[in-house]
């Protein structure tokens, strides 16, 4: 079946406990990204990778990173959490065309709770 | 730069009405828009697309939505609404040549019995 992970679905934490959300898909898709959602504001990206090792800032990338080592997989790391990046967090991939009709695929989310 | 306005973000209807979810968006060319629609505890799926063939596109579960160049509009409707309706949705948009998807602030959709 074709599909996005994310692990953990869940998690709390601390404030500066570093912390590892991974994302994989099994699509062979080039295009993956990140996006947090909160109340009001809608889906706004953190980073996006348009392949291995290629990876650029989103527009709320402050206090996160990410790698793409593997075409698969695209985790994000946040270092320091704090309080303010308690959220929903979506990992999507899609493979780009020509034409931008394309969409893009989705994972289950992963609620992030940092006290 | 790519923008999408959602008008309200929470919707009421009763079971067997019409859904109207508004969606403006902001472009000088027309862009690619789509409809995402999130169940609760679920990630995103996509409920349709405007790719330019058509200007009223459907979608699954009964869900459709005409693009208006001439408002900028891409709004999505449903002629009868149904309990398992119930769910956020987003409108997001892409330009011309981009790769990123950019996506308005979500309706909640609640149906009444």
């Amino acid at each position: 079946e074709a599909q996005v992970t994310q692990n953990p679905r869940y998690l709390i934490t601390v404030t500066g406990k570093k912390l590892t959300v991974t994302c994989s898909q099994n699509m062979n898709h080039e295009y993956m990204s990140w996006y947090r959602q909160d109340p009001g504001l809608g889906l706004r990206q953190i980073y996006y990778s348009m392949n291995v090792e290629v990876t650029d800032k989103g527009d709320v990338p402050e206090g996160y990173k990410v790698s793409r080592k593997e075409k698969r997989n695209f985790p994000l790391i946040l270092e320091s959490p704090s309080p303010n990046q308690t959220s929903l967090y979506f990992c999507a991939s899609s493979r780009p065309r020509t034409s931008g009709a394309y969409e893009q695929y989705f994972g289950p989310g992963t609620r992030l709770t940092v006290t | 730069a790519q923008s999408v306005t959602q008008l309200g973000s929470h919707v009421s209807v009763s079971e067997g009405a019409l859904v109207l979810l508004r969606c403006n968006y902001s472009s000088s060319v027309p862009p690619y828009l789509f409809w995402y629609v999130q169940y609760p505890n679920q990630g995103l799926q996509l409920l349709l697309k405007y790719t330019s063939a058509a200007t009223l596109v459907k979608g699954i579960n009964g869900f459709e939505a005409e693009f208006k160049k001439s408002e900028t509009s891409f709004h999505l409707t449903k002629p009868s609404a149904h309990m398992s309706d119930a769910a956020e949705y987003f409108c997001a948009v892409r330009g011309q040549g981009a790769q990123k998807l950019v996506f308005g602030q979500g309706t909640r959709l609640t149906i009444n019995p």
